[in-house]
């Protein structure tokens, strides 16, 4: 396994429904990202894990619950959707720039297809 | 806040054919990374190209190039002898400070 790696690659939920999105990253990054990607929209993102700690969460809705429990893996558990949450979720991971304010390059995975009903 | 504009929804160009896309930011500062990401369909999103804004010179990578203009905040892909496997969403990035943010992206098919 190379990169990051997203599963399910697609999944269908009732808005009652409770579901988990996985991602992991086998490059050695030390942040990872939780990003929405809507039709005809920019790319939101939603959280950053840098070292297992949350550093960031865009005023995203409670319903959207991430977790970090390794610097290689990232969850983003899912409760109580609405339709309007259906979109495709891309998870990434980076090295975050230093010092010298390199850039810090994005891989993504190959992003999960929700869709909710 | 830093934003990405991306006008054109969507493109076509004809295989062997060169195509521009445009993009355009802004921000107030002075030190920053621009970025062009590929997304093929039902494919992982890629790095194009990578350009530093203290670097006057234009990025190139094989069959692609930026124009990267500071003063008037634009940063353009231009695509060379298109292919088939062009055919994907673009997104320019703009990063500061590891906040990176994209625009809407321009859906460009290649056509044969």
């Amino acid at each position: 396994e190379t990169g990051v790696t997203q599963t399910p690659r697609h999944l269908v939920m009732g808005m009652t429904n409770k579901k988990s999105l996985k991602c992991e990253q086998h490059l050695g990054h030390n942040a990872m990202y939780w990003y929405k990607q809507s039709a005809k929209k920019p790319l939101e993102l939603m959280f950053v894990y840098s070292l297992e700690e949350r550093v960031e969460n865009n005023s995203v809705p409670s319903r959207f619950s991430p977790e970090c429990p390794n610097s290689s893996h990232l969850f983003l558990h899912l409760h109580t959707l609405q339709p309007e949450d259906s979109a495709l979720y891309l998870c990434a991971s980076n090295n975050l720039a230093g010092l010298f304010r390199e850039s810090g390059e994005l891989f993504f995975g190959e992003g999960s297809r929700l869709t909710v009903l | 806040a830093q934003t990405v504009t991306q006008s054109q929804p969507e493109m076509s160009v004809q295989e062997a054919e060169t195509v521009t896309l445009s993009c355009t930011y802004d921000t107030s500062e002075s030190n920053y990374y621009l970025f062009w990401y590929k997304q093929p369909p039902s494919r992982q999103m890629i790095l194009v190209i990578r350009q530093e804004a203290y670097k006057q010179q234009n990025a190139t990578e094989n069959r692609f190039s930026v124009n990267f203009q500071k003063a008037a905040k634009s940063f353009s892909l231009k695509i060379s002898d298109s292919q088939l496997g062009d055919t994907a969403m673009y997104f320019c990035a703009f990063e500061v400070f590891n906040d990176m943010r994209f625009g809407a992206g321009t859906r460009l098919t290649v056509k044969p």
